[in-house]
């Protein structure tokens, strides 16, 4: 079955740029209708859905986060990745990488990875 | 955005007996021209990222013990789990996928 991994650093400095990729296993990123998001959490709070991207590359952003996101996808390496910029102490949180199953036949976010923690400090 | 609101934010439940959360959309999740909200469920555990539960509203993902149930249309949800278990503490949360998907505050679930 379909399985999803975060990788990238744990800590980056504010005003930076947060890096995160996500490998997908199990089957091709490119099969089905689906899309694939990034949301966060941070330590203790409830979940906040960052972004998406199909396999055409087309997006759809959290508009509170929206000017300083971008989600690309490499259908080559079966991975697609998150760009944050400029982050603050408030960026700090679990991320997770997730497939969104869309609207045709299912709706909601399965499955997910693990999860990695970005601590934004200097 | 939608914003959704849970209640409780948590409850204790004896084992064995019924569990109720409910989900409140600012407004309606519900697609007009295939009348299905577009409403889920997620359980998170201490340490382990969300499982999806339910999706429109009311349809149970495969293998999701039938003690889970959805629900609700339009703007206003609940979860039930019809006979809690010592497996079902956890963190359980509503999201929206109508448009720039939202997700609840959370409702912690506890043993009494």
């Amino acid at each position: 079955q379909v399985q999803l991994q975060e990788s990238g650093p744990g800590l980056v400095k504010p005003s930076q740029t947060l890096s995160l990729t996500c490998t997908v296993s199990g089957g091709s990123i490119s099969s089905g209708p689906y899309y694939w998001s990034w949301i966060r959490q941070p330590a203790g709070k409830g979940l906040e859905w960052i972004g998406r991207i199909y396999i055409s590359g087309s997006t759809n952003y959290n508009p509170s986060l929206k000017s300083r996101v971008t989600i690309s996808v490499d259908t080559s390496k079966n991975q697609f990745s998150l760009k944050l910029s400029s982050v603050t102490a408030a960026d700090t949180a679990v991320y997770y990488c997730a497939r969104d199953l869309g609207t045709i036949s299912k709706g909601g976010f399965d499955p997910w990875g693990q999860g990695t923690l970005v601590t934004v400090s200097s | 955005d939608i914003v959704m609101t849970q209640s409780p934010d948590s409850l204790a439940v004896s084992l064995g007996e019924r569990a109720t959360i409910n989900c409140k959309s600012s407004q309606s999740v519900l697609y007009s021209s295939n009348n299905k909200s577009y409403l889920s469920w997620y359980q998170q555990k201490p340490g382990q990222p969300p499982k999806l539960l339910i999706y429109w509203a009311s349809t149970r993902e495969s293998g999701v013990p039938d003690r889970f149930s959805g629900s609700g249309s339009g703007t206003d949800f609940t979860l039930t789990i019809s006979s809690l278990q010592a497996e079902d503490v956890a963190v359980y949360y509503c999201q929206q996928y109508y448009t720039s998907w939202t997700f609840g505050q959370g409702t912690k679930v506890e043993i009494k």
